[in-house]
C-alpha cells in the first residue's frame, strides 16, 4: 500500500521559532509537493521537488524554505515562524512524466503561537 | 500563474445528480484532475482528464474542454459518504499541480 508519511498529526510552536516539517514517501517518487490548506483557500503550493536537491517555487513560498537531500524525504523549513503560518500542511507525492495521481499525507495541523 | 475557479458550496438530496464546475486559466495545461477530501482526512484522487471528453469511473464521471478551460465532475446515485469536498487540481509542465479553492458538497437524506 502506498504511503505519504508526515512526522506530526499537530505541532505547537511559539512565533520566531524556526520550525521542521518533515514528509517521508515510500514509493520512490520522483515528485513531491508542500501545500498549506486554508478554510475557503484550498491547497495552496508552496514548493515543489522534481527530484533530489531541485525545487522550484508553487504560489506562495514567503516565509518558507525546503529542502530534499534524498528522494523519499521532503522537508519543510518555516525560518522563523509567524502566527499568519498557522495552517494545516500537506505533503504530496507523484510519479513523473505521464503520471496522474498525487497521494498525500494526513497533515500537519500547524499552531503558531 | 495558474487560478481555478469552482463553487464553494453544493447542496444536493440523496439518490440525486450533482455537478460541479471548474474553469481555470494557466500556461503549459497537461490535464485536469479531481480530488475529494472528508473532513479530517487526506485528499484522494478520483479522475483525470488529459483530452477533451467524458471519463466515466462507477458513480463519478469527469468531462474536460480544453477549448473552453473547463470541466466537471459529475456525481450519480448520491450517496450521504460523498459529502465531502472536492477539488479540481491543473497538471502544467513540469508535473506542478495548482489546485482549486474546493467545493463542499453537502448530501441531505
Amino acid at each position: 500500500d502506498v504511503k505519504v508519511t508526515q512526522s506530526s498529526r499537530y505541532l505547537v510552536k511559539r512565533t520566531g521559532e524556526k520550525v521542521f516539517l518533515e514528509c517521508v514517501q515510500d514509493m520512490d517518487h520522483e515528485n513531491m509537493f508542500w501545500y498549506r490548506q486554508d478554510p475557503g483557500l484550498g491547497l495552496r503550493l508552496i514548493y515543489f521537488s522534481y527530484d533530489v536537491k531541485m525545487k522550484e517555487k508553487g504560489d506562495i513560498p514567503e516565509g518558507y524554505s525546503v529542502s530534499r537531500e534524498k528522494k523519499e524525504r521532503f522537508s519543510l523549513i518555516l525560518e522563523s515562524a509567524s502566527t499568519n503560518q498557522t495552517s494545516m500542511y500537506l505533503c504530496a507525492s507523484s510519479r513523473p512524466q505521464g503520471a496522474t495521481e498525487a497521494f498525500f499525507g494526513q497533515g500537519t495541523r500547524l499552531t503558531v503561537v | 500563474g495558474q487560478s481555478l475557479e469552482q463553487p464553494s458550496e453544493v447542496t444536493a438530496v440523496e439518490g440525486a445528480i450533482v455537478q460541479i464546475n471548474c474553469t481555470y486559466q494557466t500556461s503549459g495545461f497537461y490535464g485536469l484532475s479531481w480530488y475529494q477530501q472528508h473532513d479530517g482526512g487526506a485528499p484522494t484522487f478520483l479522475s483525470y482528464n488529459a483530452l477533451d471528453g467524458l471519463e466515466e469511473t462507477g458513480r463519478f464521471s469527469s468531462f474536460l474542454s480544453r477549448s473552453d478551460s473547463y470541466g466537471y465532475l459529475l456525481l450519480q446515485e448520491l450517496q450521504m459518504k460523498d459529502s465531502a469536498s472536492y477539488f479540481c487540481a491543473v497538471r502544467t509542465a513540469g508535473n506542478m499541480l495548482t489546485f482549486g479553492g474546493g467545493t463542499r458538497l453537502m448530501v441531505k437524506p
